[in-house]
This record gives structure tokens, sequence and C-alpha cells, in this order.
């Protein structure tokens, strides 16, 4: 079966320091792969998505990146964080049927 | 720009009672309606409503879609406390990118 793994569940950081969050996935090859922020009060809002190794789409400009060095991996990253940035991070999957995700289980970022 | 409303945002009811959660949506190229349960962390998939008025059902939860109106509801009979939990809608689009418009999601609580 196919499983979805994200860490650090929780992560606390700095102003200007930087930030490598990763989620990998196994059970299932070619998956597209998609990082989610939920910030409080508002609706999951899409950051990134892959349909590919090295394929990186970006719906919101922002001071993160995305990058899929392996079929199975997506990680989510910044230079240098800012306050905004604070917020809760899902990782997803899809396979065949469109719009059906799976979700990691999140990683609860701030950034004081 | 495609949106979807969830209401009402939020929701206190006792165990037993009988929930419809409501789900609005204008989704460019529309191609399915999703509900989705995060009771902490991970969201899970409940449902994908493709077509106008057949219901879908699982257990006590089921729900339909009425693509003329561009709404669907989320019904929970006969309510647990493990019901308790974000209700999330989400709006899938065609056009060649595997990504979901979500509302700001419907908290609900059951009290014993």
């Amino acid at each position: 079966s196919q499983t979805i793994h994200q860490w650090p569940a929780t992560l606390v950081q700095p102003v200007g320091s930087p930030l490598s969050l990763e989620c990998t996935v196994e059970g299932t090859s070619n998956p597209n792969l998609y990082w989610y922020r939920q910030a409080a009060g508002r609706g999951l809002q899409l950051l990134f998505y892959s349909v590919g190794i090295g394929q990186i789409s970006s719906e919101v400009p922002q001071n993160l990146s995305a990058s899929r060095p392996q079929d199975r991996q997506f990680i989510l990253s910044s230079k240098k964080l800012l306050l905004s940035d604070s917020g809760f991070y899902l990782c997803a999957w899809s396979a065949v049927v469109p719009g059906k995700l799976f979700f990691g289980s999140g990683t609860q970022l701030s950034v004081l | 720009e495609d949106k979807v409303v969830q209401s009402p945002l939020s929701l206190v009811v006792h165990e037993g009672d009988t929930v419809t959660l409501n789900c609005s949506y204008e989704v460019t190229n529309f191609r399915s309606l999703l509900w989705y349960k995060q009771e902490k962390k991970a969201p899970t998939f409940l449902f994908m409503l493709t077509s106008s008025g057949i219901e879908k059902k699982s257990g006590r939860l089921s729900s339909i879609l009425d693509k003329k109106e561009l709404f669907s509801i989320l019904n929970i009979t006969a309510t647990q406390t493990g019901d308790s939990a974000v209700y999330l809608c989400a709006g899938d689009t065609q056009g060649g990118s595997e990504k979901l418009v979500f509302g700001k999601g419907t908290k609900l609580t059951v009290n014993p």
C-alpha cells in the first residue's frame, strides 16, 4: 500500500534562517506531488506541484522553493525565512484519479 | 478567480444530531467536487462528486452535488464525538494540472 512520510512534525526557526522540509512517498511510482500551506483561518493554499523529477510548478510568488530530486521525494526549502512563512505545511500526492489527494501528517512551522 | 466558500465556518452540536455542511463553488472548467475530513493533521478523503443529483454515501455520511446551482452538501446523521473535525470542500479544475481550490473549512464539534 502507498504511504507518505513528512518530517519534521514541528519546527521553530528564527527569522532569516534556512528551511528544508522533506516528503517521501512509498508504494507508488511517478506520483504527482504537492506542497500546501494552511494558515490559521484560511484554506489550503497550493504552493508547488510536480508531475515528475525536476519538474516544479509554482502557484504563488514567495521566498520558498521546491525540488524533486527523486521520483518519490519532494523538498520544500527557503534560504531565509520570513515571519509570514509560519503555518502548517502539508505534502500530498495523487495518482491516476484527478484531484484525489493523499496527505502527509504535516509540519507546523513557527518563525520567530 | 476560482473560489470555494463553505458555511457555516463552525458548528457545535450534540451527539445524535444531524448536520448539514454547505459548499458553494465558482471554479473554471469544473471537473469534480471533493470533501475531506481533517481531524488533527492530515486531511483524509471522503467523497468525490462529478455528477449532479447522485448521492454518495458512506455509513452515516452522505454528499450530493448540484452543478446547476454550483453547490454541494455534506450530511452527517446520528453524529458521534469522533465526527469532530474540520471538513474541507475543494473544487477540482480541468486544464492540464492536478490542483484543487479549497474552502476554509467547517469546524464541527460534537459534544457528548
